[in-house]
């Protein structure tokens, strides 16, 4: 069984800070990962995905893999409170048949 | 250009009763997806249409549920007999075609069964 994990919060970071947000998988075989944002009751967008060790930088996110670890992290820089959301980790083990593993998410606000 | 549609975007039915939903992916993508979320969960995997063709489907939750797929283009879940844990929102997500290839999902399905 194929599993993502995320602490589900809320995490709490004050305006301009930087909120990190972290997950951790069971299957070695993982391939591709994805952080998605999902506002409330909106469908699941896209932020950052990674494919390979080390880090990945697109404006003021940062996504980090390390699949020795088996670990994924998104850090947010200057958090706005418009980042306020619930942050999905996900990941596909390749061939797409299965699909994509989520975790349950992480709820951030970001406090003006 | 367009991004992936689903409707109805809001269905309420009576327990027993049968129901169809249907995707429309991002023109061109040959890959789609369908994901159930309950309220406050995350997203739940439920069938992967590579063209028309379904390699698994043993991610769907019970024999109730059955999706099919026209060529490279829509998609629909059907439901039958409604029971009231079906209710959920169901996700609809469409890619290019490679498993590396981002995920683009519609705006949800709220499926409430009474």
């Amino acid at each position: 069984q194929k599993e993502v994990e995320q602490n589900s919060g809320p995490l709490s970071v004050p305006e301009g800070a930087i909120a990190s947000l972290n997950c951790t998988y069971s299957d070695r075989g993982s391939q591709s990962f994805f952080w998605y944002r999902q506002y409330s009751g909106k469908s699941p967008e896209l932020i950052m995905s990674i494919y390979s060790n080390g880090d990945k930088e697109d404006g003021r996110f940062t996504a980090q893999l390390n699949k020795a670890s088996q670990y994924v992290s998104l850090l947010i820089r200057d958090s706005q409170p418009s980042d306020s959301a619930t942050y999905l980790c996900a990941v596909d083990s390749g061939g797409g048949a299965d699909g994509l593993t989520f975790g349950k998410g992480t709820h951030l606000i970001i406090q003006p | 250009g367009a991004g992936v549609s689903q409707s109805p975007s809001n269905k309420v039915t009576e327990k027993g009763k049968d129901v169809e939903l249907r995707c429309d992916p991002i023109s061109g993508h040959t890959a789609l997806y369908w994901y159930r979320q309950r309220l406050g969960q995350g997203l739940e995997f439920l069938i992967y249409f590579q063209g028309n063709s379904a390699p698994d489907k043993s991610g769907l939750p019970s024999d109730r549920f059955s999706a099919e797929r026209t060529g490279e283009s829509v998609s629909t879940l059907t439901i039958q007999r409604t029971q009231q844990e079906d209710s959920a929102v169901y996700l609809c997500a469409s890619s290019p075609g490679t498993y590396t290839d981002t995920q683009y999902f519609g705006p949800g399905t709220r499926l409430t069964v009474l």
